[in-house]
């Protein structure tokens, strides 16, 4: 059964430093997403993707992060200068068309020093 | 405000018994979703509705779209069951996300 990867499985960084969360979406799906999980906390949207470009960003969603759909399988979320708050777990999802199911992989911790 | 409420928070059953888990939202939506997310973090999603009921082995959902209610229930309840069932909604429109709630632990005890 197709499913969503994500890597690395934990992250650990240094306050200001840059870092590259992976993503590889199910292979016929359309739109991507970035959801985060602050320990604790409930799930909370980032970003949405769809047709190369941002369809939609929360308010956390700054400056400071990026994403890129760089070669047609990988779906990054970069981080520019990583702050404590930072931390969380963070969940890529994959639907195949707007308001359709979404399929979650399994999180990359980040933890930032 | 766009806010999905979860009751209980908490919730401990003994193995057999059968669980409902509930959800209320504040505004009209496109669908709705229940998902369980086990120790270690991974989401599963388990069902999206936006009408009526569905059902999935020992798992049912309903919805009540008029009184922006929806139930996930759990029949025969396991051990295995043990997560956290967090439920999401979809607003629809111009937007994509989801908006979660706080979710539901629940602990199944043998």
């Amino acid at each position: 059964e197709p499913e969503v990867t994500q890597t690395p499985s934990h992250q650990v960084t240094q306050m200001g430093q840059e870092v590259i969360l992976r993503c590889v979406p199910i292979s016929n799906h359309l739109y991507f997403y970035w959801y985060r999980q602050i320990l604790g906390q409930k799930v909370e949207f980032l970003v949405s993707f769809y047709n190369n470009e941002i369809s939609e960003k929360s308010e956390i969603f700054d400056d400071q992060f990026s994403v890129e759909r760089p070669d047609g399988s990988n779906f990054t979320l970069k981080i520019r200068s990583t702050k404590l708050e930072d931390s969380a777990m963070y969940f890529c999802a994959s639907s195949l068309g707007r308001n359709n199911e979404q399929f979650f992989g399994p999180g990359t911790r980040l933890t930032v020093l | 405000k766009n806010e999905v409420e979860q009751s209980p928070q908490n919730l401990t059953a003994q193995e057999g018994e059968f669980i409902t888990i509930n959800c209320s939202y504040s505004v009209g939506i496109s669908a709705l979703h229940w998902l369980q997310q086990h120790p270690g973090g991974g989401i599963v999603s388990l069902f999206m509705l936006s009408s009526g009921k569905k059902k999935h082995g020992r798992l049912i959902a309903t919805i009540n779209i008029q009184e922006k209610h929806s139930s996930l229930h759990i029949t025969a309840s396991h051990p295995r069951d043990s997560a956290v069932y967090i439920c999401a909604v979809d607003y629809g429109g111009a937007t994509n996300k989801l908006i979660f709630g706080t979710g539901t632990l629940l602990a199944v005890q043998p």
